[in-house]
């Protein structure tokens, strides 16, 4: 079977801290692609990283990092020195590759950053 | 800009109507997905469109009609079946890249339609 689980439902940190996002993920599938997506409370997903099974190295983007890992299938996301700004719904989603590539999505990790 | 409109933002639908989400894209995007939202719960796919005049069912595509007669529309249909529409709907496009009935790309989403029952 193929799975995301996001199993934080919630996260609330204080301003300036740093927070990670866990995501674990189920393929039998060799070649993978797994995605990040950050919604704020307007709603739109937003975009924020695409990151294929060949490619192992860590990605660091700003304040945002990400650590993949195919021993334990994860594929974490790290917020360093969190702000207000970054509260939202953060969605984790893998490609089902045997089905046109559909995305399957985790349940999401709601974060709060408090001022 | 280039982007993904969707409207209404906010529709209200009564017992035994049918509704339709409107979704247009100018990015010149090949495929067009829509999900439905529900809260604490990821996304969920209502159905697809590899091209223009074709379209899938997703997971959940009981009491949903689509159509895809242009490349840039895809309008969502929920009807009088779907006796559960209360839900956020996203509709959402990507490039081709990876597989010809599929796509490895980002998807670009809309704002979303907030469905309600009247």
């Amino acid at each position: 079977a193929q799975k995301v689980t996001q199993a934080q439902t919630e996260i609330s940190v204080v301003e300036k801290e740093d927070v990670t996002l866990d995501c674990v993920y189920e393929t039998r599938d060799t070649t993978y692609y797994l995605f990040w997506y950050k919604q704020p409370p307007s709603g739109e997903l937003v975009f924020l990283i695409r990151r294929n099974s060949f490619d192992e190295q860590n990605e660091i983007s700003g304040r945002y990092s990400w650590n993949f890992q195919k021993s334990t299938s994860s594929f974490n996301f790290t917020i360093t020195a969190s702000q207000v700004v970054d509260s939202a719904v953060y969605f984790c989603a893998l490609i089902r590759m045997d089905s046109n590539y559909q995305l399957i999505w985790g349940a999401g990790t709601k974060l709060i950053i408090k001022p | 800009d280039g982007g993904i409109t969707q409207s209404p933002k906010y529709l209200f639908r009564k017992e035994g109507q049918n509704v339709t989400l409107s979704c247009e894209q100018n990015l010149n995007h090949d495929a067009m997905y829509w999900y439905r939202q529900d809260p604490g719960q990821g996304l969920r796919l209502i159905y697809y469109s590899q091209i223009v005049n074709d379209f899938q069912k997703g997971d959940i595509a009981e009491g949903y009609s689509v159509s895809r007669e242009k490349k840039e529309s895809f309008p969502l249909t929920v009807t009088s079946a779907q006796k559960n529409p209360t839900a956020f709907y996203l509709c959402a496009s990507s490039p081709p890249g990876g597989a010809r009935h599929g796509s490895n790309q980002p998807q670009h989403f809309g704002d979303g339609t907030r469905l309600s029952i009247l």
